[in-house]
């Protein structure tokens, strides 16, 4: 079956824009997180969603990035005056709400210049 | 404050040989813990787990290993292939048995197989 799948695959923006990425979780599946991978770091968590709302934002840098899931299936993560530092992997998985397996996406690679 | 950590950031070995990936985690309540594998380009892809209340825990060629008294895991990988070359993440999960929590990930061991 599909896997999860985010778009755009790789965004290249100027510092001060504003952008969306776009996750599409596996069908069925309840939980739905965020994570964020620089460089030779392992992935850092943003925010987890369990259905529509988000049940933990602990791990959101700033209130320039916000999350949505409004109808419990694809989630938008939305940064708003985008900096240098922003420039990462943003990866999304998603999973049941019985098991702790989470299934990720291929990430999207944004590019802040 | 606390993290999960690996000893080894990188590690290269011949095909058919045994390949051993060290993590050492330093929150005694982890609940669950996950060895990730990670292909350049690609997200993480789950490869074995193991919980708490175990010790050791078998797949297929893989094998991971938890010591929780010196809070210490390991990934076993049996007659390396060179498709086994990637970066391996181990990552601890704090939250309740049976529910979906955010997993804490360590910084990576870049595996190499040559061969």
């Amino acid at each position: 079956g599909a896997g999860v799948s985010q778009t755009p695959s790789n965004k290249v923006t100027e510092k001060g824009k504003y952008v969306e990425l776009r996750c599409d979780p596996i069908s069925g599946h309840t939980a739905l997180y965020w994570y964020r991978q620089s460089l030779g770091q392992g992935p850092e968590f943003l925010i987890y969603f369990q259905g529509t709302g988000a049940a933990d934002d602990s791990g959101l840098p700033n209130d320039r990035f916000f999350a949505v899931r409004p109808e419990g299936s694809v989630s938008t993560l939305k940064i708003q005056r985008t900096e240098r530092g922003d420039s990462a992997v943003y990866l999304c998985a998603s999973g049941t709400s019985s098991y702790n397996e989470q299934f990720f996406g291929p990430g999207t690679r944004l590019t802040v210049l | 404050g606390e993290s999960v950590g690996l000893h080894l950031p990188t590690l290269s070995v011949q095909e058919g040989d045994n390949s051993i990936i060290n993590c050492a985690y330093s929150n005694s309540a982890s609940d669950y813990f996950i060895w990730y594998k990670q292909e350049s380009g690609k997200g993480p892809q789950f490869i074995i787990d193991i919980r708490s209340n175990m010790d050791k825990r078998q797949g297929q060629r893989v094998t991971v290993l938890l010591n929780k008294t010196v809070k210490h895991l390991s990934l076993q990988i049996a007659a390396t292939q060179p498709g086994d070359s990637a970066v391996y993440f181990c990552a601890e999960n704090l939250g309740v048995v049976g529910s979906n929590y955010k997993l804490t990930f360590g910084k990576g061991t870049l595996l190499t197989v040559n061969p």
